[in-house]
């Protein structure tokens, strides 16, 4: 059974600071990996998706990377703003065909002024 | 145009109503999704409708039973629910053509039952 794991469960840093979240998942069996934020009360909004075969994708600020091998991926976001509070969840797809999503518990991430 | 519209925003209802929650998406998607999802808790996959069809049904109890009336849209209909089935109840979609995998949420609707 596929579980996924994030770490830290919770994260305050001063604005401006590089920081990183880590997502694991015990099946390397996966057809892709994506990454969501969620403000609270809201639905998800996806950041980033990485397949399988991908090593890393980039967008803006954020970049996040894969070691499909390992189990793990890790979202690195630059020079975070305040508005980057939210919580982050990262949701593998299984291999097989299924359009299942695997959720970790989030990271919430809170940047002060 | 990215977006999915899921409406009431909220719902109160007592055990014993029946009442519907409804999710639209103008993107050409042909998978759909509904997902439950309690405080402080991830989101937890109820129903996968691919092409019309129900794809995916992660044993939910039959109090929820959901309803694609087109490839736009996906209804999810409740009845004799409990106390513990509130919560926020997301709806998803996606293009299921494995070229373009990302899943796109709507906001959600708020559901307390009394």
């Amino acid at each position: 059974k596929q579980e996924v794991t994030q770490i830290p469960a919770a994260l305050s840093v001063p604005e401006g600071e590089n920081l990183v979240l880590n997502c694991s998942f015990t099946d390397s069996a996966i057809y892709n990996l994506q990454w969501f934020r969620q403000d609270p009360g809201k639905g998800l909004t996806s950041l980033l998706l990485i397949q399988s075969s991908q090593r890393e994708q980039t967008s803006g600020r954020l970049n996040a990377s894969l070691d499909k091998s390992s189990g793990r991926s890790t979202l690195y976001i630059a020079a975070s703003q305040p508005g980057d509070s939210a919580t982050y969840l990262c949701a593998v797809r299984l291999q097989g065909g299924s359009e299942k999503l695997v959720f970790g518990k989030g990271t919430k991430l809170t940047v002060n002024p | 145009d990215t977006e999915v519209t899921q409406t009431p925003k909220h719902l109160v209802m007592g055990m014993t109503n029946k009442k519907s929650l409804k999710c639209e998406q103008h993107m050409g998607h042909r998978a759909m999704y509904w997902y439950k999802q309690k405080a402080k808790k991830p989101p937890e996959l109820m129903f996968v409708y691919s092409y019309e069809k129900l794809s995916i049904n992660e044993s939910v109890p039959s109090r929820f039973s959901p309803e694609c009336p087109n490839s736009s849209l996906l209804n999810l209909h409740l009845h004799a629910l409990q106390p513990e089935d509130s919560a926020l109840y997301l709806c998803a979609s996606s293009q299921a053509d494995g070229i373009s995998d990302t899943q796109y949420f709507g906001p959600g609707t708020r559901l307390t039952v009394l």
